[in-house]
């Protein structure tokens, strides 16, 4: 079956552009994860969703990070006024529901110039 | 708060020869344990997982990993490496009421023929 499917794959921006990452889970998965991995670095948590609610969002860094999941599947991460800090390829994993395995998708690689 | 550390950042090995890759694990509450590898330009595929049970625990591609709470270890081992196991491998912890996954900061794996 299909996996997780995360658009765009690349994405190459200016700094103090606003830019918007999508994520489609596993069908039927009711928890969804954001992660963020740096160069040489592990993925370190950003958000998590249990259906349509933020149950977990400790990991965002700062105000100019949001995402939604309106309908409980595709959830949209938003970054606000991007900085060259931002530049990282971003994670995000499905679950059949808490306390189970995380399935990765490919990630979005976000470089901002 | 929970921790991971990879005590090895990279090592390389030649085909045919064991590996283990260790792993040590910070947390005051029971923990679940996973092993992923990611391969360039992919997302973390699951290798294995410890959510209770039998300390030592098989995944796919033949590699197994044990659990063993006095050391707070879950090394990960192969009792004869491929060249197509060269990849990155990180070690995850979750647990405590926390859905997230705090990740160590991986180990290269280089297998040489």
């Amino acid at each position: 079956g299909a996996g997780v499917s995360q658009t765009p794959s690349n994405k190459v921006t200016e700094k103090g552009k606003y830019v918007e990452l999508r994520c489609d889970p596993i069908s039927g998965h009711t928890a969804l994860y954001w992660y963020r991995q740096s160069l040489g670095q592990g993925p370190e948590f950003l958000i998590y969703f249990q259906g349509t609610g933020a149950a977990d969002d400790s990991g965002l860094p700062n105000d100019r990070f949001f995402a939604v999941r309106p309908e409980g599947s595709v959830s949209t991460l938003k970054i606000q006024r991007t900085e060259r800090g931002d530049s990282a390829v971003y994670l995000c994993a499905s679950s059949l529901e808490r306390n189970q395995p995380q399935h990765f998708g490919d990630g979005t690689r976000l470089s901002i110039l | 708060a929970q921790s991971v550390t990879q005590l090895d950042s990279q090592v390389p090995v030649f085909e045919e020869a064991p590996v283990e890759l260790r792993c040590n694990y910070s947390s005051s509450v029971s923990v679940y344990l996973f092993w992923y590898v990611q391969y360039p330009n992919q997302g973390l595929q699951l290798l294995l997982k410890y959510l209770s049970g039998s300390t030592l625990v098989k995944g796919i591609n033949g590699f197994e990993a044990e659990f063993n709470k006095s050391q707070t270890s879950f090394h990960l081992r192969k009792p004869s490496v491929h060249i197509s196991d060269t990849a990155e491998y990180f070690c995850a912890v979750s647990g405590g009421g926390s859905e997230k996954l705090v990740f160590g900061k991986g180990t290269k794996l280089t297998v040489n023929p």
